[in-house]
């Protein structure tokens, strides 16, 4: 079946703009991750869903960062008055349930590029 | 913020060779995950791990989930050029996020 998709694949704008990324999960996986990953690094967490609520969003860096998930399926993270260090790869993953063993294995999408000018 | 512990940063092998990478961290891990990442992709998972001890394989690929929890390796056997990529250790808590080293880049000479 389908895996998870994001778009757009890239995104550039100017310091300052909003923005929005949208990740459509597998289908019936009911725990949804936003991962952000810059150069060189591995992903870094930023807030995980469990169906329509955020379950743990310790990760966003400041409230600037936000993310819905309004129907348990699609998800948007959006970001507020743009910097330049918020340039990354944006990726979001699903898993069957939030839970651990088995039902937790992560699958990533291809992720969003964003470049703030 | 925490990251698990990947070295070195690259390898370079000869195509057949076999190689082994390992991951450590200071805190316990309840799943130890392996993913591959090529350019402009985002990680597949390559591997998951659940018990302490345990060793799982999925072709040539073989890992481990060490028994004080805190480290875990990979083997690749028999490399082959579609082997090329970074690869990520990962692991979760109590809770369901992810964290990640920061990759070992495996680049195979023909």
């Amino acid at each position: 079946g389908a895996g998870v998709s994001q778009t757009p694949s890239n995104k550039v704008t100017e310091k300052g703009k909003y923005v929005e990324l949208r990740c459509d999960p597998i289908s019936g996986h009911t725990a949804l991750y936003w991962y952000r990953q810059s150069l060189g690094q591995g992903p870094e967490f930023l807030i995980y869903f469990q169906g329509t609520g955020a379950a743990d969003d310790s990760g966003l860096p400041n409230d600037r960062f936000f993310a819905v998930r309004p129907e348990g399926s699609v998800s948007t993270l959006k970001i507020q008055r743009t910097e330049r260090g918020d340039s990354a790869v944006y990726l979001c993953a699903s898993s069957l349930k939030g839970s651990g063993g088995p039902y937790n294995e992560q699958f990533f999408g291809p992720g969003t590029r964003l470049t703030v000018l | 913020g925490q990251q698990l512990n990947q070295s070195p940063q690259s390898m370079f092998i000869q195509e057949g060779e076999d190689v082994s990478m390992n991951c450590t961290s200071s805190s316990i891990f309840n799943t130890w995950l392996w993913y591959k990442q090529d350019p402009g992709e985002g990680p597949v998972l390559l591997i998951a791990l659940y018990k302490a001890g345990e060793l799982t394989s999925n072709g040539r690929l073989t890992a481990q989930f060490g028994i004080t929890r805190k480290d875990s390796f990979l083997n690749i056997s028999a490399s082959i050029p579609s082997d090329v990529g970074i690869y990520f250790c990962a692991g979760s808590g109590a809770n369901s996020k992810l964290t990640f080293g920061k990759g070992i880049t495996l680049s195979v000479r023909p």
